[in-house]
């Protein structure tokens, strides 16, 4: 979703539950993708990435999901656990080390 | 190994000054880029160096200004600071080939007064 100013779309969920994180994406032309987590305080942390050549790939409990017809991206986190409360970034790479970043949303997970 | 490591933590200036920000990459990558993160504008790509040679610039003004050693060490140069200039500056290294992940620092925290 979009964010305006301070306000990043939030979601809010119980520890244990899965939880997806959507991202639309505007170039047609890029071929490399990358969710980043940002803690309070730290710089973003890469979580998994994907090319264009694929449309799902999983790692340590998140799996991304590439719909480039519709050119969006999704992170599902499985068993999502207070420690993943952050806000994540999805990234499109346009070009050599340059990315076009979301705008972010913010996942809060209750105990 | 090391991650990035980005120096310092926290700088105040006040307008029409300048700063100087550094970033030391992970150990063998040679590619070095910078993004400014602002809460009303996100995450914004500002120039992109390898060996030594900018490769790609943002959409920012020329008082933005970098530059990287042979050692790949990169350091970036703002002038006449505005107070929109207050931003998180973060520094990502990578090694040098396309679509290869950026590994970010925990940034330059620069307020202007």
């Amino acid at each position: 979703g979009e964010s305006v100013g301070l306000h990043l779309p939030t979601l809010s969920v119980q520890e244990g539950d899965n939880s997806i994180i959507n991202c639309a994406y505007s170039n047609s032309a890029s071929d490399y993708f990358i969710w980043y987590k940002q803690e309070s305080g730290k710089g973003p942390q890469f979580i998994i990435d994907i090319r264009s050549n694929m449309d799902k790939r999983q790692g340590q409990r998140v799996t991304v999901l590439l719909n480039k017809t519709v050119k969006h991206l999704s992170l599902q986190i499985a068993a999502t656990q207070p420690g993943d409360s952050a806000v994540y970034f999805c990234a499109e790479n346009s070009g050599y080390s340059t990315l076009t970043f979301g705008k972010g949303t913010m996942l809060l997970v209750s105990p | 190994k090391a991650g990035v490591t980005q120096t310092p933590r926290y700088l105040i200036k006040t307008r029409g000054q300048q700063v100087t920000l550094s970033c030391s990459p992970i150990s063998g990558h040679r590619s070095v880029s910078w993004y400014q993160q602002t809460p009303g504008q996100g995450l914004q790509f500002l120039f992109e160096y390898f060996s030594e040679t900018q490769r790609n610039k943002g959409n920012f003004p020329g008082r933005f200004s970098g530059r990287q050693f042979s050692n790949s060490r990169s350091e970036m140069n703002v002038s006449t600071l505005e107070l929109g200039d207050s931003a998180l500056y973060l520094c990502a290294s990578s090694r040098a080939g396309p679509n290869e992940k950026l590994f970010f620092g925990s940034g330059t925290q620069l307020s202007v007064l």
